[in-house]
């Protein structure tokens, strides 16, 4: 079946611009993970959604950054005034449920943003 | 707060040697411990994946074992391939499944 996709894959903006990140999970999966992921370091959590609420939006860095999970499927990560420090790759990735031992996350393939 | 501390690279083997990247974790709570790979030009995938202390993790000849009492989860092969070249990623994930990652450890096997 169809992995977790992302669009763009790649996005280059202007500092200021706002900008649209999507994901499209696995389908059935109720858990979506948004991580960041600058060169060099591992993927920094962000965000995650069970169902259409957001259950842990502890790892948003500021409130530039706010994603949106209306019916439960596709997610939108939403960066505003961008600045040249957000320049990384956005990593999506969903689970069948959220937590549980071992639960195994899926992930996309990145959306690489650069702010110019 | 929970963090992940991975053996810094680049690692160089030639092929069939003997395969070790080092991972500590430090965590609240009971995590769940996992590797995740990276290939070039490819996305995260699990590697491998120990749920409780003393469970081993096992998939393509690579074996990882969550060790309470070092709070340590090492990646180990015994004999590496040229198509193992990739980038390994040590992560933790907590009761909810928010995962802390380690910053990776890039792997190259030579012919």
């Amino acid at each position: 079946g169809a992995g977790v996709s992302q669009t763009p894959s790649n996005k280059v903006t202007e500092k200021g611009k706002y900008v649209e990140l999507r994901c499209d999970p696995i389908s059935g999966h109720t858990a979506l993970y948004w991580y960041r992921q600058s060169l060099g370091q591992g993927p920094e959590f962000l965000i995650y959604f069970q169902g259409t609420g957001a259950a842990d939006d502890s790892g948003l860095p500021n409130d530039r950054f706010f994603a949106v999970r209306p019916e439960g499927s596709v997610s939108t990560l939403k960066i505003q005034r961008t600045e040249r420090g957000d320049s990384a790759v956005y990593l999506c990735a969903s689970s069948p449920r959220a937590g549980g031992p071992g639960n195994e996350q899926f992930f996309g393939p990145g959306t690489r943003l650069t702010v110019l | 707060g929970d963090s992940v501390t991975q053996m810094e690279g680049p690692v160089t083997l030639s092929e069939e040697a003997f395969l070790t990247i080092n991972c500590t974790y430090t965590a609240t709570g009971y995590p769940s411990l996992f590797w995740y790979v990276q290939y070039p030009g490819e996305g995260l995938q699990l590697l491998l994946k120990a749920t409780k202390a003393d469970d081993k993790g096992s998939n393509k000849g690579f074996e990882a074992t969550y060790r309470k009492e070092t709070t340590s989860f090492h990646l180990e092969k015994g004999s590496v391939q040229v198509s193992d070249s990739a980038v390994y990623f040590c992560a933790l994930s907590d009761n909810a499944g928010k995962s802390t990652f380690g910053d990776g450890t890039t792997l190259t096997v030579k012919p």
